[in-house]
């Protein structure tokens, strides 16, 4: 059974840090892109950053560059955010995601999508 | 990429059919949708990707068709367990964009 588990998540002053871990199970983590989705409170899904099998591809939404780093560990079988310089509108819950892909020969067509996701961690930037 | 989401509320009774919309800015060629069903307190759920395919578990009164900039999420008979929020997905070339997602209410 696939697993994706967050923590890390608390509570933060504006300008603060915070590094939240995934740990996943019940696949081959070294296999997949990893991703994280965000949801602010009462508000839509938003994808924030996601990585290559080995580490070696990033990218974020605007955002978030140059404030956020994803990495992960794939002896460990985990993903992690780094959030540096946080602010009032990066409250929110914070997903890990296993991202997935299928392509269409026939039109060279691709889907790519989040087929497992975490319980979600709740990060909250206030003074 | 810009996805929008209509209508932003649907409010139906059990056995009745649920046409769910999603427009994206602008046609991304051969990029297919995928769309999640979200509860209160939940994690979102991978309901439908690419042409129509259902995820493990998924009954098949859900279904997906669309192209280009405009895709459509039916849920055929509404049983009260759909209540919930849908969100629409796609990815372009680097980025992933979510739309802002239809609460479908279960009178």
């Amino acid at each position: 059974e696939v697993q994706l588990v967050e923590s890390g998540g608390g509570l933060v002053q504006p300008g603060g840090s915070l590094r939240l871990s995934c740990v996943a199970s019940g696949f081959t983590f070294s296999s997949y892109w990893m991703s994280w989705v965000r949801q602010a409170p009462g508000k839509g899904l938003e994808w924030v950053a996601d990585i290559k099998q080995e580490g070696s591809e990033k990218h974020y939404v605007e955002s978030v560059k140059g404030r956020f780093t994803i990495s992960r560990d794939n002896a460990e079988n985990s993903l992690y955010l780094q959030m540096n310089s946080l602010r009032a509108e990066d409250t929110a819950v914070y997903f890990c995601a296993r991202v997935n892909s299928l392509r269409y020969n026939w039109n060279d067509g691709q889907v790519v999508y989040f087929d497992y996701w975490g319980q979600g961690t709740l990060v909250t930037v206030s003074s | 990429i810009v996805l929008t989401q209509s209508p932003d509320t649907l409010s139906l009774s059990p056995g009745e059919r649920a046409t769910l919309s999603c427009r994206t800015s602008h046609s991304i060629s051969g990029s297919y949708l995928a769309w999640y069903q979200q509860k209160p307190g939940q994690p979102p759920r991978l309901l439908i990707y690419g042409e129509s395919k259902r995820a493990t578990g998924v009954p098949d009164r859900f279904g997906a068709t669309g192209s280009g900039t405009d895709f459509t999420l039916t849920i055929s008979r509404l049983e009260p367990e759909d209540s919930a929020v849908y969100s629409c997905q796609q990815y372009g070339t680097s980025v992933f964009a979510f739309g802002p997602g239809t609460k479908v209410e279960i009178k």
